[in-house]
């Protein structure tokens, strides 16, 4: 079955260090999107990419980057970890604009 | 940019019983899509139930149902006969015209025996 997975689930690491958290999907989805959920913010939404290629910032960007070279993935990086990006870490992908958003299991980062 | 408020941050409801989860949005589309998705304490994010703004019908999956007032760009959900199962955080989202898909805040829902 098709599916869209995180690595890791879980993860700690020091402030400073960069860290990448791994999105995959195999809908061949074009609409791929990073989300972070605090508690009291929601969902908010960090990077986003309609296609190969294609990025763009979200809301809450700043200290985050992605990038977008095949269909299937889109790695979220930490240039930097701050203990403000402590957070749960959602990736998700859409067929196309106004479809269903399929979300995957999350991930949970802690910088200490 | 397009914004989505859900106003009541936690809620409560009998088994059996009708609630109803209140979200309104801003937005200058005139096209777009809305949304309602649930996260049990899995995490695991789910959709309720889609809306598609040029339908004047409003959405319903089994006990779940909207009540879409478009001009004034509310999206509310109502349960029906609340089971246990429904206790989960409740998340409104928008998708429109050249915008991403953004969410709200949340609504925790409690379904008490």
């Amino acid at each position: 079955d098709a599916e869209i997975t995180q690595s890791p689930r879980h993860k700690i690491t020091e402030t400073g260090r960069q860290v990448t958290l791994a999105c995959h999907q195999t809908w061949n989805h074009n609409n791929m999107f990073w989300y972070r959920q605090d508690l009291g913010h929601g969902l908010r939404l960090i990077h986003y990419s309609y296609g190969v290629q294609d990025t763009n910032k979200g809301e809450v960007s700043d200290g985050y980057s992605v990038s977008r070279s095949n269909t299937e993935d889109l790695p979220l990086t930490l240039e930097s970890a701050a203990s403000s990006q402590t957070s749960v870490y959602f990736c998700a992908s859409s067929p196309r604009q106004g479809s269903e958003a399929f979300f995957g299991q999350g991930t949970r980062l802690t910088v200490v | 940019a397009q914004t989505v408020t859900q106003s009541q941050p936690e809620m409560s409801v009998q088994e059996a019983e009708t609630v109803t989860l209140s979200c309104t949005y801003d937005t200058s589309e005139n096209n777009y899509y809305l949304f309602w998705y649930k996260q049990p304490p899995s995490r695991q994010m789910i959709l309720v139930i889609r809306q598609e703004a040029y339908k004047q019908q409003n959405a319903t999956e089994n006990r779940f149902s909207v009540n879409f007032q478009k001009a004034a760009k509310s999206f509310s959900l109502k349960i029906s006969d609340s089971q246990l199962g429904d206790t989960a955080m409740y998340f409104c989202a928008f998708w429109g015209g050249s915008e991403k898909l953004v969410f709200g805040k949340g609504t925790k829902l409690t379904v008490n025996p």
